[in-house]
């Protein structure tokens, strides 16, 4: 089956500080991966995604590569802000057709001025 | 503005109690889903919908329910057969699954409580 594994959180980093969460996964097929942010009390918003093998994903700063050798779509942002400070879920949908988001856990990043 | 609304933000039901979540979504998206989360975990599929009159069962149907009457709209119930509903609830919704990298678009969730 489908699973997504993601580093433990929670992460605290200090402003302008570089960020990486680490993002793995098991898929049958041929994936399309996503980087979803959750601020406190909110629904989900996407950050950004990838569809194929070394397609790099990116918005607002972050960026993550889609590495399929590894099978792995690390998030990382060279200087991170306060208003960062918010869960990332990574997630996987694995081949055309498919109904399902597949989620890590979560991680959570606070980050201090 | 587009996007999907979901109402109530808070909601508490007491024991014994059926409530219904509601999302309007007025993306023009033919799919719609339901999530659970639970703290510290991620999110898990409830329902789904791809089009009017049609849903599918996700992961964790038991003790709830759903309807599709309207493309725009999809209730969720949670039944009193929920032995554990306190979670926060979130719809989605997307365009016409079958197309790669399908994105899914998410509301602002709703927090039900049990009291």
């Amino acid at each position: 089956g489908n699973s997504v594994t993601q580093m433990e959180g929670p992460v605290t980093l200090s402003e302008e500080a570089f960020l990486t969460i680490n993002c793995t996964y098991t898929a049958t097929g041929y994936p399309s991966l996503f980087w979803y942010v959750q601020y406190p009390g909110e629904g989900l918003q996407l950050l950004l995604k990838a569809t194929k093998a070394d397609d790099k994903g990116s918005n607002k700063g972050f960026e993550a590569t889609y590495r399929k050798e590894t099978t792995s779509f690390h998030l990382e942002k060279g200087s991170v802000q306060v208003s960062d400070s918010a869960v990332y879920f990574c997630a996987l949908m694995s081949g055309a057709g498919s109904y399902q988001l597949t989620f890590g856990k979560g991680t959570k990043l606070s980050v201090i001025p | 503005d587009g996007g999907i609304t979901q109402s109530p933000k808070y909601l508490f039901r007491k024991e014994g109690q059926n409530v219904t979540l509601s999302c309007e979504q007025n993306l023009n998206h033919d799919a719609m889903y339901w999530y659970r989360q639970d703290p510290g975990q991620g999110l898990r599929l409830i329902y789904y919908s791809q089009i009017v009159n049609d849903f599918q069962k996700g992961d964790i149907a038991e003790g709830y329910s759903v309807s599709r009457e309207k493309k725009e709209s999809f209730p969720l119930t949670v039944t009193s057969a929920q032995k554990n509903p306190t979670a926060f609830y979130l719809c989605a919704s997307s365009h016409q699954q079958g197309r790669r990298g399908n994105t899914i678009y998410f509301g602002e969730g709703s927090w039900l409580t049990v009291v």
